[in-house]
């Protein structure tokens, strides 16, 4: 199907890690993307990895491809009130045209 | 860097009504994309620009939804009649080449329309 599935709702401590899980469907996806969304704004792109990657490591952002499982993960080490938003999974499937197929969104809150 | 250009923000029609939403991408990039998001959901591809021709439009829905790339760069998006389902943002999007395998997309602010 076309579904790429994330969990709706993460709430986190204020320095705590936060770990956003997402599955994606077409195993042929090159990239795959996290993209972030604060409120009243466009998607901001965060990090990407390639599809023959394990591991992408970014400053906080750590991401983890399981591509047998097309299991994609985000994590966000000392995670930050700046970092409540709403993160978006993506796959950039084949072809062509290259389409780019998002998930519902994770919306991530921070507490003190 | 200027970035993708949205106009207007917000838009409040009534249904059976038309309207029209303006996207400026970033200078130079070939492809813009038009994404419908509704609330809770993630954005759902409507239309896809490579230069001023459609590359693709299978989510698009034409009885209602029209989308124009005249001189490759600006783009207008027009629903006609609105119903109220159309209740969304309706994100533009640019990359340098939509046929590269990794061409990063930039998002516009979005226009949020309500139809009552």
């Amino acid at each position: 199907g076309e579904d790429v599935e994330q969990s709706l709702f993460l709430s986190v401590r204020e320095g705590d890690s936060s770990v956003i899980n997402c599955t994606y469907t077409d195993s042929s996806s090159t990239y795959l993307y996290w993209y972030k969304q604060e409120p009243g704004a466009g998607l901001q792109l965060l990090t990407y990895i390639f599809s023959n990657m394990d591991m992408k490591q970014d400053q906080r952002l750590t991401v983890l491809l399981n591509k047998k499982d097309k299991h994609l993960s985000l994590r966000i080490a000392d995670t930050q009130t700046g970092d409540s938003a709403i993160y978006f999974c993506a796959e950039k499937r084949s072809g062509g045209y290259n389409k780019l197929i998002f998930g519902a969104g994770t919306r991530l809150a921070v507490h003190p | 860097e200027a970035g993708v250009a949205q106009s207007p923000r917000y838009k409040i029609i009534e249904k059976r009504q038309s309207v029209a939403f303006w996207c400026n991408p970033i200078s130079g990039h070939a492809t813009l994309y038009w994404y419908q998001q509704i609330l809770g959901q993630g954005p759902k591809l409507l239309i896809q620009f490579q230069n001023n021709g459609v590359v693709d439009d299978s989510q698009l829905p034409k009885d209602r939804f029209s989308a124009e790339r005249l001189k490759g760069v600006d783009s207008t998006l027009k629903i006609q009649p609105a119903k109220l389902e159309d209740s969304a943002v309706y994100l533009c999007a640019s990359s340098l080449d939509g046929t590269g395998l990794n061409t990063e997309a930039f998002f516009g602010q979005g226009t949020r329309l309500t139809v009552v």
